[in-house]
């Protein structure tokens, strides 16, 4: 399988413990995005690489979240001192870009449950 | 602020029937959209996609038609199947050049055998 993948698929855990996602883009792709979604709603942007340098981050992006991308491969994304409001779909989408306009392949996500 | 909407969150058709789904943007300057289909526990996976300066774009079974000076988009599928129902999402990408997307709430579509 080539295409974008997350782990772990479902992480449960209690408030205020920290967690880290992992991100596998297409091995081409030279930009990874990172989404939080919600049920019912469509995802929302947190932050994006370009290679290994993090370009935008989104204000929903608070302090107690970090993402990495060490040498523009793979990437991380670290929650520190979990609260339930953090629960949700965590997707992770990669992009190869050599024009402007590209369509971004998302991964299956990570459901976050912080109980 | 920028914001992507559907204009209905559910559609119901019968196998068979064409579907159309509808989605209004607000940022003029977008100049790139996508559908996208979301089925339970999945990511958002790929249909089509149409830049600004076409209209009308076609693919397997799926059209996608753009009016930029109502600033709406709506999908098309042809001959629905039960395989196509899902969450549908349009998504543009506002004014911004970094490639990221703004998607809206979706809209489930529900074809009945």
């Amino acid at each position: 399988d080539t295409g974008v993948s997350q782990n772990p698929r479902h992480k449960i855990t209690k408030r205020g413990q920290n967690v880290t996602f992992r991100c596998d883009p297409i091995s081409e792709h030279n930009r990874l995005y990172w989404y939080r979604q919600t049920l019912g709603q469509g995802p929302e942007f947190l932050t994006y690489f370009q290679n290994e340098a993090q370009l935008e981050k989104s204000r929903l992006l608070s302090d107690r979240f970090s993402a990495e991308r060490p040498k523009g491969s793979f990437s991380t994304l670290e929650i520190q001192r979990t609260e339930q409001g953090d629960s949700a779909m965590y997707l992770c989408a990669s992009s190869l870009v050599d024009s402007y306009n590209s369509p971004l392949h998302f991964g299956n996500g990570t459901r976050l449950t912080v109980t | 602020g920028e914001s992507v909407g559907l204009h209905l969150p559910t559609l119901s058709v019968q196998e068979g029937d064409n579907s159309i789904i509808n989605c209004a943007y607000s940022n003029s300057a977008s100049d790139y959209f996508i559908w996208y289909k979301q089925e339970s526990g999945k990511g958002p996976q790929f249909i089509i996609d149409i830049r600004s300066n076409m209209d009308k774009r076609q693919g397997q079974r799926v059209t996608v038609l753009l009016n930029k000076t109502v600033k709406h988009l709506s999908l098309q599928i042809a001959a629905t199947q039960p395989g196509d129902s899902a969450v549908y999402f349009c998504a543009e990408t506002g004014s911004s050049n970094t490639g990221k997307l703004i998607f809206g709430q979706g809209t489930t579509l529900q074809v009945k055998p």
